[in-house]
């Protein structure tokens, strides 16, 4: 199985930081990944698709690179509703597999 | 609007027995892969099983293969979850979600059914 390792599991930032989220997969997988934010009690949400493509009706502050093993989410000037639990998910082979994702705390 | 709406989650007993269905709305869902995803209480998201369109290709994590069964109803637009020998490890937000494009990416989700498995 591919194990996709995610840092920092934590992070607090102001608003209208810049951030950045890493996923590590344990092995090349293309650019076969993808990004989700949940919200406390919610389900999650596509954010980023195939590495770098941003999913229809996502704001243009997010965005995602990388591809072969390492791969990152960028939140450019972040507001209130930004703060939440991102997770990266590959989809190169099955299982299907997610990292342990990372959250977003108001500082 | 595409919607999804998961129903049957509740309270179980280790070994029993549930089905979780998924209603799906506003899309061709007979042309769609469908999937389970599920959240333990307070952790990350584990993918549980897929189903292509048409049933050809049916898959399961290890931690389910089987227990579950993935099955699909074109003509009720509905998407099930048969899940047997249930453990305590199964308690979680049971998610169906939409395989828009057939890469394994998923959008939308439905809003989750809780599964708790206790005696």
């Amino acid at each position: 199985d591919i194990q996709m390792t995610q840092s920092p599991s934590s992070l607090s930032a102001s608003v209208g930081d810049r951030v950045t989220i890493t996923c590590r997969a344990s092995q090349s997988i293309s650019s076969y990944l993808n990004w989700y934010q949940q919200k406390p009690g919610k389900a999650p949400k596509l954010l980023i698709y195939a590495a770098s493509s941003l999913q229809s009706g996502v704001p243009s502050k997010f965005s995602g690179s990388g591809s072969g093993t390492d791969f990152t989410l960028t939140i450019s000037s972040l507001q209130p509703e930004d703060f939440a639990t991102y997770y990266c998910q590959q989809n190169y082979n099955t299982p299907i597999t997610f990292g342990q994702g990372t959250r977003l705390q108001i500082e | 609007e595409v919607l999804l709406v998961e129903s049957g989650g509740g309270l179980v007993k280790p070994g029993g027995s549930l089905r979780l269905s998924c209603a799906a709305s506003g899309f061709t869902f007979f042309s769609h892969a469908m999937n389970w995803v599920r959240q333990a209480p307070g952790k990350g998201l584990e993918w549980v099983s897929s189903i292509s369109s048409s049933s050809t290709y049916i898959y399961y994590a290890d931690s389910v293969q089987g227990r579950f069964t993935i099955s699909r109803d074109d003509a009720q637009n509905s998407l099930y979850l048969q899940m047997n020998s249930l453990r305590d490890e199964d308690t979680a937000v049971y998610y169906c979600a939409r395989d828009p494009q057939g890469f394994n990416w998923f959008d939308p989700w439905g809003q989750g059914t809780l599964v708790t498995v206790s005696s």
